[in-house]
């Protein structure tokens, strides 16, 4: 069954430290992949996507992810972690089927 | 921000009342969809539309209904509500369903079912 998983529920890192936020899928065809972040009490924005043109995307507010194919894995990371980055964040998968599958969540908390 | 307005925002409700939530938007958007966000389970589609009078189910479709008579909104209604459909709903909205087309998402309607 196509699905998507992130790994951690909750990850939390020191004020400028690098943040890394785990994303798989599971399908026989890679899928276009999506990061949102979620602030509280609004709705989710989109952070990037990778739609097979470069497996190594750039998003808004410093943020980056890789796709590779062989873990089929599509991580987040930010190198140095800011106060304004704590929200929730979710990975989203198009299997060719006109919708978004999401994984879990994943709340980002972040230390001063 | 993509023009989707949700309403109501809150709203607590009686077990068994009909209750509908509405999606409006400004973009002209031919895709909208509803989905509902539980602790634990991230977002789980619940209907989705893909023109005036199309729609489809998703994949937590039960004891929910659907209708977009106009492009621009895209009703959700729980015939008779149950405690388990308290949620948070979002709508999202979509220029078409290719798969490197970005989803839009309102700012969601807390329902409590009491």
């Amino acid at each position: 069954a196509q699905s998507v998983t992130q790994l951690g529920s909750h990850v939390s890192v020191s004020e400028g430290a690098l943040v890394l936020l785990r994303c798989n899928y599971s399908s026989s065809v890679p899928p276009y992949l999506f990061w949102y972040v979620q602030y509280p009490n609004q709705g989710l924005q989109l952070l990037l996507k990778y739609t097979s043109a470069a497996t190594l995307v750039k998003g808004i507010n410093g943020f980056e992810a890789e796709f590779k194919k062989s873990e089929t894995s599509f991580h987040l990371t930010k190198p140095s972690a800011h106060m304004s980055d704590a929200a929730e964040y979710f990975c989203a998968a198009d299997f060719g089927n006109e919708k978004l599958t999401f994984g879990t969540g994943t709340r980002l908390t972040i230390i001063p | 921000d993509a023009g989707i307005t949700q309403s109501p925002r809150h709203k607590v409700t009686e077990t068994g009342t009909p209750v509908t939530l509405r999606c409006h938007q400004t973009e002209n958007h031919r895709y909208m969809y509803w989905y509902r966000q539980d602790p634990g389970h991230g977002l789980r589609l619940i209907h989705y539309s893909y023109g005036v009078k199309d729609t489809d189910k998703g994949e937590v479709s039960d004891g929910y209904s659907v209708s977009r008579s106009k492009t621009e909104d895209f009703l959700l209604t729980l015939e008779s509500a149950t405690s388990s459909q308290t949620s948070v709903y979002f709508c999202a909205i979509s220029e078409s369903g290719q798969r490197n087309t970005e989803a839009f998402f309102g700012q969601g309607t807390r329902l409590t079912v009491v």
